[in-house]
């Protein structure tokens, strides 16, 4: 089942701080983060693990609470290289094999 | 350099036509997956394969199909029975399939069918 994230689309001003949401209906173990400038392929951030740990990538940190089956994304002090779509992705396992379901993303739109 | 390669990026082609698109990977990676992206819907998992001779069916894989012969190929071919087939194809890969790790993405190919 594809999580689900919220908002669909952000637009900040330079320097101005963002949250991106992901949430999931099934009990989670991990997180994935991606982001994919337009044209491109997705780019790895970072995997948030069972445990809560919050982990960094540049100014951009997250979070994750498994009990409540959510994820959030932080950006601080957004940058205009920010700008993208971010997606979340939460593993799934079918006979022994994992794979990446991911949300439909969410637009970041940094304006100078 | 180590990576993924997807070919071609842009492909035209009539209906009623299958295509094939290409992904070579020089990672050494285990596990490869086919992705396919529309605007607003996020990224849906056509097929995936772990091993060499072995592939599995994703959410989305009706109208196509795929092979792995060789650890580093995971073509994917858009048969005339996919109903929709214009979008962005993104191939990936990853170290192992049991406990999926970071995602490695080529560059993708754009499919318009006319």
């Amino acid at each position: 089942q594809q999580p689900v994230q919220s908002p669909q689309a952000v637009i900040l001003r330079e320097g101005e701080d963002a949250v991106i949401n992901c949430s999931s209906s099934k009990a989670l173990y991990s997180v994935h983060w991606y982001r994919q400038k337009h044209g491109e392929a997705p780019v790895f951030l970072m995997i948030l693990l069972k445990g809560g740990e919050q982990k960094g990538h540049e100014k951009i940190s997250a979070s994750f609470n498994e009990k409540k089956q959510q994820s959030s994304l932080y950006l601080t002090a957004s940058q205009l290289s920010y700008s993208g779509t971010y997606f979340c992705g939460t593993p799934e396992m079918n006979s022994g094999y994992s794979t990446l379901t991911f949300g439909k993303g969410t637009m970041l739109l940094v304006s100078p | 350099d180590g990576g993924i390669t997807q070919s071609p990026k842009y492909l035209f082609r009539k209906e009623g036509q299958n295509v094939t698109l290409s992904c070579e990977q020089n990672l050494n990676h285990d596990a490869m997956y086919w992705y396919r992206q529309d605007p607003g819907q996020g990224l849906r998992l056509i097929y995936y394969s772990q091993i060499v001779n072995d592939f599995q069916k994703g959410d989305i894989a009706e109208g196509y199909s795929v092979s792995r012969e060789k650890k580093e190929s995971f073509p994917l071919t858009v048969t005339s029975a996919q109903k929709n087939p214009t979008a962005f194809y993104l191939c990936a890969s990853t170290t192992s399939f049991a406990n999926t790790g970071e995602l490695f993405f080529g560059e993708g190919s754009r499919l318009t069918v006319l």
